[in-house]
């Protein structure tokens, strides 16, 4: 499978506690992206990088929040200190500068509960 | 700001034809998408429009009106397998994230 991959998939953690979330993009995919979704609502976008560059981060973006993308391939996002309010559905896209409509391919999600 | 509307729910027959609207207002606009999402699952591309007129890929169509700040999804000759989230999103001149709306429930039924 060539998708998009992302891991875990679904995550349950105390309040307080730190996780970290990993995202595979499509092999040569520049572009990697990280949405939030909650139920009955469309993805919020969070940040995104092209290559190893941060190009964009949401306001709506914590201090507690943070992403990487040490080598221009794989991504991980963090949440320290998690809150209730946290709990999501996290996605990651990828996109490909030079593709028809530069649409963005999505992975399953991280499922993330806060207790 | 950015402001996207869709209806929350929309419910139609097997076999029948279905337009899921959404409305946008956005400053340096540059393109709109349709996502299918089923229940638990990620976001697919379905379409892309970005100058006025109609889009057609097989069962489903797309149209956009800059000037209205308009798009519809038709969906034609409805299946079972049709029953989804449809989500509408908005790309900027300024950016490559998506501003997503909140998504129309379809739920076709026999």
């Amino acid at each position: 499978d060539t998708g998009v991959s992302q891991d875990p998939r679904h995550k349950i953690t105390k309040r307080g506690q730190n996780v970290t979330f990993r995202c595979d993009p499509i092999s040569e995919h520049n572009r990697l992206y990280w949405y939030r979704q909650t139920l009955g609502q469309g993805p919020e976008f969070l940040t995104y990088f092209q290559n190893e560059a941060q190009l964009e981060k949401s306001r709506l973006l914590s201090d507690r929040f943070s992403a990487e993308r040490p080598k221009g391939s794989f991504s991980t996002l963090e949440i320290q200190r998690t809150e209730q309010g946290d709990s999501a559905m996290y996605l990651c896209a990828s996109s490909r500068d030079g593709s028809s409509y530069n649409e963005q391919f999505f992975g399953p999600g991280t499922r993330l509960t806060v207790l | 700001g950015q402001n996207i509307d869709q209806p929350t729910e929309m419910t139609a027959t097997e076999g029948a034809i279905v337009q899921i609207n959404c409305t946008y207002q956005t400053s340096g606009f540059n393109g709109l998408f349709w996502y299918q999402q089923h229940a638990g699952e990620a976001p697919t591309f379905l379409s892309y429009n970005v100058l006025d007129g109609l889009e057609e890929k097989g069962r489903f169509s797309s149209f956009l009106s800059r000037s209205k700040g308009y798009s519809y999804l038709l969906l034609k000759e409805l299946q079972m397998k049709d029953s989804a989230s449809y989500l509408c999103a908005v790309r900027r001149n300024s950016s490559y994230k998506l501003i997503f709306g909140s998504g129309t429930r379809l739920l076709v039924r026999p």
